[in-house]
């Protein structure tokens, strides 16, 4: 079974700063995606950044980036200038490869911006 | 984009009623949803896979007979809280695949209480 892990309950930046969430997991699969999603307060489930496990490449995506370390099943986000709006939740998931599969979170981090 | 709408958005109902959750894929066909539930202050957590044309798939754990899916259409899956009780108060979500391999998108969540 696939674990997702984040270490850091709770982190706090000062606006236009930047952070780095962490997200650990571990599987035995080969092929896989990995995910962070963003949850805001009002609940909604927003997809933040994608990484496709044979792909190299860092994914990026605006003021997202991640550093994928494949060897150290290591997948983390870092947001640069943050912005207030960035206040949220920030869930780490992993999906296998295939057909239908399932997402599974880490416990989140809750990210605070400060003005 | 991906449009993933769930209704009703907020519920309250008195201990042993019936509820029922409807998660609908606006302009999409979705073989698979899935639905989590979501304590407050902790991450998602799977509750089963619902395929279209078959029997839902149910993570350990989970009562089958206490949530109760339905997937008739591509674009329509149901939750019923069966035999409600307050420990089912929580926040429901569903999401649903675009196609293989890709994000979930998810709805915006249900808020159950019951009282």
């Amino acid at each position: 079974a696939q674990t997702v892990t984040q270490s850091q309950p709770e982190m706090s930046v000062q606006e236009a700063e930047t952070v780095t969430l962490s997200c650990t997991y571990d599987t035995s699969e080969n092929n896989y995606y990995l995910f962070w999603y963003k949850q805001p307060p009002s609940r909604q489930m927003i997809l933040v950044i994608r990484q496709e496990a044979y792909k190299q490449q860092n994914a990026t995506e605006n003021r997202f980036s991640v550093n994928f370390q494949k060897a150290a099943k290591s997948f983390s986000l870092k947001i640069s200038d943050s912005q207030l709006g960035d206040t949220a939740m920030y869930f780490c998931a992993f999906m296998k490869q295939g057909g239908s599969e399932k997402l599974v979170f880490g416990k989140g981090t809750k990210l605070t911006v400060n003005p | 984009g991906a449009v993933v709408s769930q209704h009703p958005s907020w519920v309250i109902c008195k201990s042993g009623t019936s509820v029922k959750i409807e998660c609908r894929s606006l302009d999409f066909q979705a073989t698979t949803m899935f639905w989590y539930r979501q304590f407050p202050k902790q991450s998602l957590m799977l509750m089963a896979t619902s395929n279209e044309g078959s029997k839902a798939t149910y993570e350990q754990g989970v009562e089958k007979d206490k949530f109760l899916i339905n997937h008739a259409s591509l674009t329509l899956s149901t939750l019923t809280v069966t035999s409600a009780h307050p420990e089912d108060s929580s926040f429901y979500i569903c999401s649903a695949e675009t196609g293989r391999n890709s994000p979930l998108h998810f709805g915006n969540g249900t808020r159950l209480t019951v009282t």
